[in-house]
């Protein structure tokens, strides 16, 4: 089983649309999650954070259940812009575990 | 915000060849830095980490000996791709962090072709 589990995607989705990523973790003791994005032959960038309270930052919402070692994200109000591969991150001390990414595509 | 560079972006070699990539953290030390390689549409997968000053510890399934990491500074990592071959050829980036930090920053990754 792999450590970070991710939706395979891709997703494509028509602008102004509603969309929304899961990932499932397998180490119980994973300490800290973040969501990033990343563009074809680019570099990944943090998005956001995720903590069990969940958190927002505009348009996108990040949740975290613990208990059932599950991560989401939510993207309203899709734009163009938002056309990337979303990453699930995991972290344990230094260790920081990457889903394969979710294809996301936002057409006119 | 943290900067992290990384030369060259691309690099095109012969099988056989060695090849150099550096990791700079350019407005911070980096006390950790992390090497990453990503096959086409594929995830990023951990090949070692480095600490200033020691020696690098490489994922299962590395080789160390094939693939040279250097931390000798806070603010430089290098590895080198020892005797590359085609299937070398891959996506290769590093991340930094610094003490207390939680967050890594990335670098904008090398572009590896081994012909």
């Amino acid at each position: 089983r792999k450590e970070v589990e991710q939706d395979p995607g891709p997703f494509n989705v028509p602008e102004g649309a509603t969309v929304a990523f899961n990932c499932t973790y397998s180490n119980s003791a994973s300490q800290s999650f973040f969501w990033y994005r990343q563009d074809c032959r680019k570099e990944p960038k943090l998005l956001m954070s995720v903590y069990s309270s969940g958190n927002e930052d505009g348009r996108f919402t990040a949740q975290l259940n613990r208990a059932s070692q599950y991560i989401s994200l939510l993207i309203r109000d899709s734009k163009l812009s938002d056309s990337a591969t979303y990453l699930c991150v995991v972290k344990r001390f230094n260790d920081m575990r990457f889903g394969a990414g979710t294809r996301l595509t936002v057409k006119p | 915000g943290a900067v992290v560079s990384q030369h060259p972006s691309r690099v095109i070699c012969k099988s056989g060849t060695s090849v150099k990539i550096e990791c700079r953290s350019l407005d911070f030390q980096a006390t950790t830095m992390f090497w990453y390689r990503q096959f086409p549409k594929k995830s990023l997968m951990l090949m070692a980490t480095s600490n200033e000053g020691s020696k690098a510890t490489y994922e299962q399934g590395v080789e160390k000996d094939k693939f040279l990491i250097n931390h000798a500074s806070l603010t430089l990592s290098t590895l080198t791709v020892t005797s590359a071959h085609p299937e070398d050829s891959s996506f290769y980036i590093c991340s930094a962090r610094t003490s207390g930090w939680d967050e890594q920053f990335f670098g904008p990754g090398t572009r590896l072709t081994v012909l």
